[in-house]
């Protein structure tokens, strides 16, 4: 069955700290992956995407992710977090070779501490 | 960029009313949009796919007739919850699929809290 994990529930960090939120994924073959935020009562932000190509991948705000089909991993990262980064982030993969349903991980929540 | 309104943003109600939740991309036509629901501190969860000019396609253990999709046009989706109950209380979520190219993806609405009385 295709499932998306997020092994971690929350996360706090300091500001100015480096980030990794964790994401692996069960499916048939190497789907559409995606990260999303989600500030309190809002919808989502998409911050990347990854659908073929180079592994490694820019988004928006500094973050990147890195997929990793031996581990079926699409870890998101950050160098150096913001106290404005602090939200709730998920992991998506969607059905390769077009945009589908998409099916979410159960989130992270990113706590940044002063 | 691509803007999804969703309105209201919350809305309360009694028990036993309909509320209907809107979904309009504002800049580009959507020919699928998708609902989702969501619990407090918890994942998104679909409901339905919806194409424009036909009906929605919903997902497992989702009552069609308590949640009732329209995509009457390339940017208006519509979600009604029938006969509301204190247990239908959620945040309602929108996303429209749009763009060609590199500018294709999903543009997500703001979301709607639904609160049964």
């Amino acid at each position: 069955a295709q499932s998306v994990t997020q092994p971690d529930i929350h996360i706090t960090v300091s500001e100015g700290a480096s980030l990794e939120l964790r994401c692996n994924y069960s499916y048939g073959a190497t789907p559409y992956l995606f990260w999303y935020v989600q500030s309190p009562g809002q919808g989502l932000q998409l911050l990347l995407k990854y659908f073929s190509g180079d592994t490694l991948v820019q988004g928006i705000k500094g973050f990147e992710a890195e997929f990793k089909r031996s581990q079926s991993s699409f870890n998101l990262r950050k160098p150096s977090v913001h106290w404005s980064d602090a939200a709730e982030y998920f992991c998506a993969v969607g059905a390769p070779g077009g945009y589908n349903k998409l099916i979410f991980g159960a989130g992270t929540r990113l706590a940044v501490h002063p | 960029g691509a803007v999804v309104s969703q309105h209201p943003s919350w809305v309360i109600c009694k028990s036993g009313t309909s509320v209907k939740i809107e979904c309009r991309s504002l800049d580009f036509q959507a020919t699928t949009m998708f609902w989702y629901r969501q619990f407090p501190k918890q994942s998104l969860m679909l409901m339905a796919t919806s194409n424009e000019g036909s009906k929605a396609t919903y997902e497992q253990g989702v009552e069609k007739d308590k949640f009732l999709i329209n995509h009457a046009s390339l940017t208006l989706s519509t979600l009604t919850v029938t006969s509301a109950h204190p247990e239908d209380s959620s945040f309602y979520i929108c996303s429209a699929l749009g763009g060609t190219g590199v500018t294709r993806g999903y543009t997500f609405g703001s979301g709607t809290r639904l609160t049964v009385v």
